[in-house]
């Protein structure tokens, strides 16, 4: 157990919907960061928050969004949902001065 | 970034030792090269990282050329269980910390 707990885990919605996954990172931590990973695709980058702020964005969509709390844990919200966005994302969290970070299960998006 | 190129895929028996290359011959001074694996559809999982001298833990060792262009992973006794992906990547730790940028990796299997 990594310590980072993503919810849901699974999540199943239509094409054109709007879903928001959950992420709370280990205690202590200030960075949060997302990837995506397709069905056969490597882990593709996409946002980083870092206390609050917007730290490093990568290939991230403008239907796609986040932000991290106050109490540091952090949304990614999914818009206009396409059959090319089925998933698994994962979040990950590092604490300050940290070299490593440490990784959620994933939650696994199925557009239909 | 400095880039990283390793094998696509590798055998290994089971009980043996086993030696995932890894070449970064762009590396900067201040980067570490850093070890994560992903066993099928879990979050990646940090393994060891390094700067310039060999680091062992419990999980595996890190041996880094002396001009730190290449390195090697070695897991000295493989089990079934250690059948993942490992991605090898160099990055500059700070205090906000930097995202994990994944490349395509190795994909270990290990048989009995």
């Amino acid at each position: 157990d990594s310590g980072v707990t993503q919810t849901p885990k699974h999540l199943i919605t239509a094409t054109g919907q709007r879903v928001t996954l959950r992420c709370s990172p280990r205690s202590g931590d200030l960075s949060v960061y997302w990837y995506q990973q397709s069905l056969d695709q490597g882990l593709q980058f996409l946002i980083q928050y870092y206390n609050g702020e917007e730290r490093a964005k990568g290939n991230i969509l403008e239907r796609f969004s986040a932000q991290q709390f106050p109490d540091l844990h952090s949304e990614l919200n999914l818009s206009s949902l396409e059959l090319g966005d089925s998933a698994l994302y994962f979040c990950a969290s590092s604490y300050v001065g940290g070299t490593e970070a440490f990784f959620g299960q994933g939650t696994r998006l199925t557009v239909v | 970034d400095a880039k990283t190129t390793q094998p696509p895929s590798m055998d290994c028996a089971e009980g043996r030792a086993a030696n995932l290359p890894c070449n970064h011959s762009t590396i900067s001074g201040n980067e570490y090269v850093y070890w994560y694996r992903q066993i099928h559809s879990q979050g990646p999982q940090y393994i060891i990282h390094g700067l310039k001298n060999n680091e062992t833990n419990e999980m595996a060792s890190l041996i880094i050329t002396e001009d730190r262009k290449s390195s090697t992973l070695i897991l000295p006794h493989a089990t079934l269980r250690d059948t993942a992906v490992y991605y090898c990547f160099v990055r500059v730790p700070n205090q906000a910390g930097t995202a994990l940028i994944f490349g395509k990796g190795t994909t270990l299997s290990v048989s009995s």
